[in-house]
């Protein structure tokens, strides 16, 4: 089946610690994205790559990292420097990337995990 | 920049009823947009995307139109079913500076059995 994973499913963090959500797609998309959703609002983008080894800063990209190593996967890492990150975090991946000659494309999403700082 | 808006943000109808669901934009130059469902607890959906040179999708039971002249998009959900009850979002993406995509926060919708 092709889709996108996001694992884990539930995670809590302590109070100064870095924790990393993973994001895999075998779709075979160009373009990979991390939102943010918190309770009643629209999602807010944190982070989005457009090729392997580039990644742009989203509304939101203030106490995250990204990296972009393989096609497939788009690891998205919560500092402590993060000071309000309890909330529902979506990946999501598109064929191409925005503005490029092939136009826009779908964005489809993965099933999310939810965070949760203790 | 791009404001997303839906109104309204919980909507409960009874079973067969046709409906419709809105979407305002604030930039006219959207490029795309695109409609989700969310079930709790869960990522999205795609249900449908309309391109710029569109002016509206059909998927079953569902239809989404595109108006950029009056910044609006609406979602026409036909004879609803009980399984319709979802949070459905709207997302626009502008041509402009942002090149992402920009979403409104959702209308909630209940179908009664």
């Amino acid at each position: 089946d092709g889709g996108i994973t996001q694992s884990p499913k539930y995670l809590f963090r302590k109070e100064g610690q870095n924790v990393t959500l993973s994001c895999e797609q075998n779709l075979n998309h160009d373009a990979m994205y991390w939102y943010r959703q918190d309770p009643g609002q629209g999602l807010r983008l944190i982070y989005y790559s457009q090729i392997v080894n580039d990644f742009q800063k989203g509304d939101i990209a203030e106490g995250y990292s990204v990296s972009r190593e393989k096609k497939e996967s788009f690891p998205l890492t919560v500092t402590s420097a993060q000071k309000n990150p309890t909330a529902f975090y979506l990946c999501a991946s598109s064929i191409s990337p925005p503005g490029s000659l092939r136009g826009y494309n779908e964005q489809f999403f993965g099933p999310g995990t939810r965070l949760t700082v203790l | 920049k791009q404001e997303v808006t839906q109104i309204p943000a919980a909507l409960s109808v009874p079973e067969g009823e046709n409906l419709v669901l809105n979407c305002s934009f604030t930039d006219s130059a959207i490029y795309n947009l695109q409609w989700f469902r969310q079930d709790p607890g869960k990522g999205l959906t795609s249900l449908l995307l309309i391109q710029s040179s569109q002016r509206e999708q059909t998927s079953g039971r569902l239809n989404a139109s595109l108006d950029k002249s009056s910044g609006r998009s609406t979602l026409y959900i036909a004879a609803s079913q009980p399984g319709d009850s979802a949070t459905y979002l709207c997302a626009g993406f502008s041509s402009g500076s942002a090149r992402q995509l920009t979403f409104g926060s959702g209308t909630q919708l209940t179908v009664l059995p």
